[in-house]
Order: structure tokens, then C-alpha cells, then sequence
């Protein structure tokens, strides 16, 4: 029963190319969160999706991200642009409904250079 | 908005000592979770509590949610190397997303 697959897990990106991060849930999960954390720093919340729909991006910023769960496949977070404050880890997590606890995967480390 | 507090935010003890973390909300949660990260890894779900006034343990850990559903602590007793990590609280106010604290760093002394 594999966990939360995040990919990949380290990214190096210039200033001004496209990130993407891809996160696939755990078995049964319809729920996905996009958590970003910065070193010493605490989990913050990006955006939540379930399949095809966006249900609450209120952290996400409004130009340069994007996030999306299609039908098939993994849900995608983007950025855009990169600049040097993008760089931090960013985490997916996935929760089977919104009351349960959140199984997290191992993240990607976004350095822009 | 909601806004999750959490301290201390580093803790430093001998291996063997007792260990608390508190977590402060600035609304009435409906649950509130308790996750670790060890470092260089991802956040672990430890718990969650619903009901006011709740205690749950587990082994050496014990957690509790305040009776007005704003505030809950986690107590490690005997600490070991192994328990070193962050230990992050996340609460919701209704059906809202998950607001994590900053997290508390445990470091432990052999």
C-alpha cells in the first residue's frame, strides 16, 4: 500500500523557468493539500483539491501558482517564474475524507538558482 | 483568520527528562491533530482529538485538548534520542483546512 508519492524530490530551477511538482495520494485519498515549508519554519497551507475541483486556494499567491487534480493522474502543483523565494520544500498530503488525519509525502526541494 | 500558536518553539533535554509542547488557538477548534517530523523528513500524523476536555495516550506520549476547544499540549514522559524531531499542532475550525503552529524542535541529550 504505497503512501503519498511526491516527484521529484529534489528540483533545481533558474530564475524565470517553470516548476513542476506532482504529488499522487494514497489509495482511496480524494482529498489533496499543498503545504509549502521554509527551513525552521512551520507547514503552510497552499491549497486544497479533490478530483477536478479546487476547493480552497486561499494560500496560494495569486500570479506566478497553480495547482490541479485532474480526472487521471497525479495532482500538479506549478510555478511559474521562479524567483529565489520560491526555493523551499513544498509537501502533498492526502486524507481519505476532510475530518481524518493527513498521510504526507516525503516533499520536493525546490532550490532556485 | 485562524492562527495557530505554538511554544515553545525549541526545547532542549537530557534523555530521560519530561518534555511539553502547547498549543494556543485564536478560535474554537473543532479537532486539532499532533504531527512529527523527524529532520530532513516529512510531517507524521500522531493523533487527533475531538471532544473537549479529551486525553489520549500513546506509550510515552500523552495528549490533551482544553476544555474550550482552544488550546492542546503534548507530554513526552522520559524522553529518548528517538523522539527527536519537530512536533508540529494543526487545528480546524469547522470544515476549514488544517492550520499548522510553527512547531516545536526537540532536541534530546544522550
Amino acid at each position: 500500500n504505497a503512501g503519498v508519492m511526491q516527484n521529484p524530490r529534489h528540483l533545481v530551477r533558474r530564475r524565470g523557468q517553470e516548476a513542476r511538482l506532482r504529488c499522487s495520494p494514497m489509495k482511496g485519498h480524494s482529498h489533496v493539500y499543498w503545504y509549502r515549508q521554509l527551513p525552521e519554519e512551520g507547514l503552510k497551507f497552499m491549497v486544497y483539491l479533490q478530483k477536478e475541483n479546487i476547493i480552497d486556494e486561499s494560500g496560494m499567491p495569486k500570479e506566478r501558482f497553480s495547482a490541479e487534480f485532474p480526472k487521471e493522474g497525479p495532482s500538479i502543483l506549478r510555478i511559474q517564474q521562479v524567483v529565489r523565494g520560491d526555493s523551499a520544500a513544498y509537501f502533498c498530503a492526502s486524507s481519505p475524507e476532510t475530518l481524518y488525519g493527513y498521510t504526507f509525502g516525503s516533499g520536493t526541494r525546490l532550490t532556485v538558482v | 483568520g485562524q492562527q495557530v500558536m505554538q511554544i515553545p518553539q525549541y526545547q532542549h533535554v537530557q534523555e530521560g527528562e519530561d518534555f511539553t509542547t502547547y498549543c494556543n488557538s485564536s478560535t474554537t477548534l473543532s479537532n486539532i491533530q499532533w504531527y512529527k517530523q523527524r529532520p530532513g523528513g516529512h510531517p507524521v500524523f500522531l493523533i487527533q482529538l475531538v471532544k473537549s476536555g479529551e486525553v489520549k495516550k500513546q506509550k510515552r506520549l500523552t495528549f490533551q485538548f482544553g476544555e474550550a476547544k482552544k488550546n492542546s499540549s503534548l507530554h513526552i514522559t522520559a524522553t529518548q534520542t528517538t523522539d527527536v524531531g519537530t512536533y508540529f499542532c494543526a487545528g480546524r475550525s469547522g470544515s476549514e483546512k488544517l492550520v499548522f503552529g510553527k512547531g516545536t524542535k526537540l532536541t534530546v541529550n544522550p
